[in-house]
């Protein structure tokens, strides 16, 4: 049974950091790309960023809106995903999800964590 | 960067009824497409990708088409448990585009 587990959210300030976690269990992690989406609340779903495998350099894409301040990351031998955030701004304010792309590797979500919640305000 | 626009923003109709939702790409992405199912307070459900493939589980009034630039998520005979919004998102490179979504209400 494929678990996604994500954590590490919070309430933080306007400029300040926050690294989130995704845990996973029940396929292959180092197969997989590994994405984070959000959703803002009341708001709609939005696609945050992916890291690729091993064998693809674990490249790295990140959507316009966190380009230069969010880095995701992996660590194949603990199955964990990261998202590392910086400089957050009031619209971060989000739930954020983990997604593998796991079976297909084709870019569309199977499973979705619970989420953790990220909200941004002084 | 590829916009995907779903149209409409929402909707209302009776159950039974056929229900089409529309989603437009503004560069051609083949049939990288794949629909998601959100209910209020729900996460997420893959209910169709490839624009037309229905994911296993999902019942066969969802149906999907649809290629290039212009596709389509149907329900023939709405359930009221369909009431739900309705997501596309494209996926044939990054980023990985979400349409803005069709909220499904119940007249």
């Amino acid at each position: 049974e494929v678990q996604l587990v994500e954590s590490g959210g919070g309430l933080v300030q306007p400029g300040h950091s926050l690294r989130l976690s995704c845990t996973t269990s029940g396929f292959n992690f180092g197969a997989y790309t590994m994405n984070w989406v959000r959703q803002a609340p009341g708001k709609g779903l939005e696609w945050v960023g992916y890291v690729r495998v091993k064998g693809y350099g674990e490249a790295k894409e990140y959507a316009a809106s966190v380009q230069g301040r969010f880095t995701i990351s992996r660590d194949d031998s603990r199955s964990v995903a990261y998202l590392q955030m910086t400089s957050l701004k009031t619209e971060d304010t989000a739930t954020y999800f983990c997604n593998p792309e796991y079976p297909h590797s084709r870019g569309y979500f199977q499973y979705w964590g619970q989420g953790t919640l990220v909200t941004v305000s002084s | 960067d590829i916009q995907m626009t779903q149209s409409p923003s929402s909707l209302s109709a009776s159950v039974g009824d056929r229900v089409t939702i529309a989603c437009r790409a503004s560069q051609d992405i083949v049939n990288s497409l794949a629909w998601y199912q959100q209910k209020p307070g729900k996460l997420p459900i893959l209910l169709i990708y490839s624009a037309s493939t229905l994911q296993s589980g999902v019942p066969s009034r969802f149906s999907g088409s649809g290629s290039g630039t212009d596709f389509t998520l149907t329900i023939s005979n709405l359930q009221p448990e369909d009431v739900a919004t309705y997501y596309c998102q494209k996926y044939n490179g990054a980023p990985l585009t979400f349409g803005g979504g069709t909220r499904v209400e119940i007249k």
